[in-house]
């Protein structure tokens, strides 16, 4: 049971324009979501968070949007530089009393930034 | 650097055979968790320890095991491995016990032959 969906592989932009990934979720309890970016060779590494009481955070060019009523949020990136090309990995955990700390992932999209 | 530290980068073995992993958590973490990337896969949860004790349990195999020791280091054991437990093994860290904003290590990359 996939919880935490990113629909889209893979995502090709070219460089200065804006990158929208795009993740779903299946259940409403999660109140904590976050944007990881992999390199390939490397661990992932925390981008950005957004907590369920809003719909927006912004930090510089990334920017996480949070639909609580689609259970959708989404991830831009603007301008896009070629050094963002990596896998994106989009998270989600629940609230502390239900004892589960874990991050449940969604499977990732590759953006490529064409120069 | 997100000052957790996995070790090896590599590993290949045979099936059948059983092997460590082992990590090191960033300085003053207390929570240490482990997940499984398959290929094309996400990144599945395996198991969370905290300050040395079990705290929450993923879909672990009864073929692994893992233990936090008093230092915070903490070791994954998978045993009888099969060509299906091929993966990256990724561990990361967190001060409170909360999942969020974990830091991940690089990662060992299981190889089962």
């Amino acid at each position: 049971d996939q919880q935490v969906k990113q629909n889209s592989p893979s995502l090709s932009v070219q460089e200065g324009r804006i990158s929208i990934l795009n993740c779903d979720y299946t259940n409403s309890m999660f109140d904590y979501f976050l944007w990881y970016k992999k390199y390939p060779a490397e661990g992932p590494t925390f981008l950005i968070s957004i907590s369920s009481i809003k719909d927006k955070n912004e930090d510089g060019r990334f920017t996480v949007f949070l639909n609580k009523s689609a259970k959708h949020l989404s991830l831009h990136i603007v301008p896009s530089q070629p050094g963002d090309s990596a896998v994106y990995f989009c998270a989600a955990s629940l609230p502390q009393h239900f004892g589960n700390e874990k991050l449940t992932f969604g499977t990732g999209t590759r953006l490529t930034i064409i120069p | 650097d997100s000052g957790v530290t996995q070790t090896p980068k590599h590993l290949i073995t045979a099936t059948g055979q059983r092997v460590t992993l082992r990590c090191s958590p960033r300085s003053g973490d207390l929570s240490v968790y482990w997940y499984q990337q398959s290929l094309d896969q996400g990144l599945q949860f395996l198991i969370q320890y905290y300050n040395g004790e079990e705290r929450a349990k993923g879909n672990i195999l009864e073929r692994f095991s893992a233990q936090q020791f008093p230092d915070l280091h903490s070791e994954l054991n998978l045993s009888s491995l099969e060509l299906g437990d091929s993966a990256l093994y990724f561990c990361a860290s967190t001060r409170d016990g909360r999942g969020t904003e974990a830091f991940f290590g690089q990662g060992t990359r299981l190889t089962v032959v």
